[in-house]
């Protein structure tokens, strides 16, 4: 069974609004990782944020982190057409191996 | 750097036949993976190497599916014989630290008929 489960599965947009994914998790983690991917294409690292970590920021996204609740959750600011894509979380349980969710599929409309 | 090649990207083969997918990781990175990814999931970990000793093939359909990694540097994955359930993407990724960021290739997509 899969670790993550992000929520929505699916979510449509305009572009300029924020976007909002969410991830939880059952089991204690070492870290969180979230993966961007466009149709047809391999996965891409977006953003890892560890265990004892709150929040984090890269460019547009952030990221939180509740361990008490077993969630995590992907922001996009300012969207773009671009962002269009599937969103997947991955967790990190025991140092080695990542398992990933299901994904959250973003349509960003022009 | 250069990134993680697959090849090849697109083969349908029908169902008994056997198929082989190579994987270049990116060059020290000393952990390698392979996920499958069937259409609307997540990737699914089939095996993971670590050099050129395997530390994680607990997904790995047995009966069928191999892999190897040679001198710690490329993969081969093969499916023998296949299943129309194995129609999917393979991909392969490869990360400096187990767990750490993984870089993707672009992934081979496999139709069995």
């Amino acid at each position: 069974s899969q670790q993550g489960e992000e929520d929505p599965q699916a979510l449509s947009i305009q572009e300029g609004e924020n976007a909002t994914m969410n991830c939880s998790y059952k089991t204690s983690i070492n870290n969180l990782q979230w993966y961007r991917q466009n149709s047809g294409r391999g996965l891409v690292h977006l953003i890892l944020i560890r265990s004892n970590e709150r929040e984090k920021h890269s460019g547009r996204l952030r990221v939180t982190l509740d361990t008490s609740k077993k969630s995590s959750s992907l922001l996009i600011t300012a969207s773009r057409a671009a962002d269009t894509a599937s969103y997947f979380c991955a967790t990190d349980t025991s140092g080695s191996r990542l398992t990933f969710g299901e994904g959250t599929q973003l349509t960003v409309n022009p | 750097e250069a990134g993680v090649a697959q090849s090849p990207r697109y083969k349908i083969i029908e169902k008994r036949q056997s198929v082989a997918f190579w994987c270049n990781p990116i060059s020290g990175h000393a952990t390698l993976y392979w996920y499958q990814q069937i259409l609307g999931q997540g990737p699914k970990l089939l095996i993971q190497f670590q050099n050129n000793g395997v530390v994680d093939d607990s997904q790995l359909p047995k009966d069928r599916f191999s892999a190897e990694r040679l001198k710690g540097v490329d993969s081969t994955l093969k499916i023998q014989p296949a299943k129309l359930e194995d129609s999917a993407v393979y991909l392969c990724a490869s990360s400096r630290t187990r767990a750490g960021e993984l870089f993707f290739g672009e992934g081979s997509r496999l139709t069995v008929l």
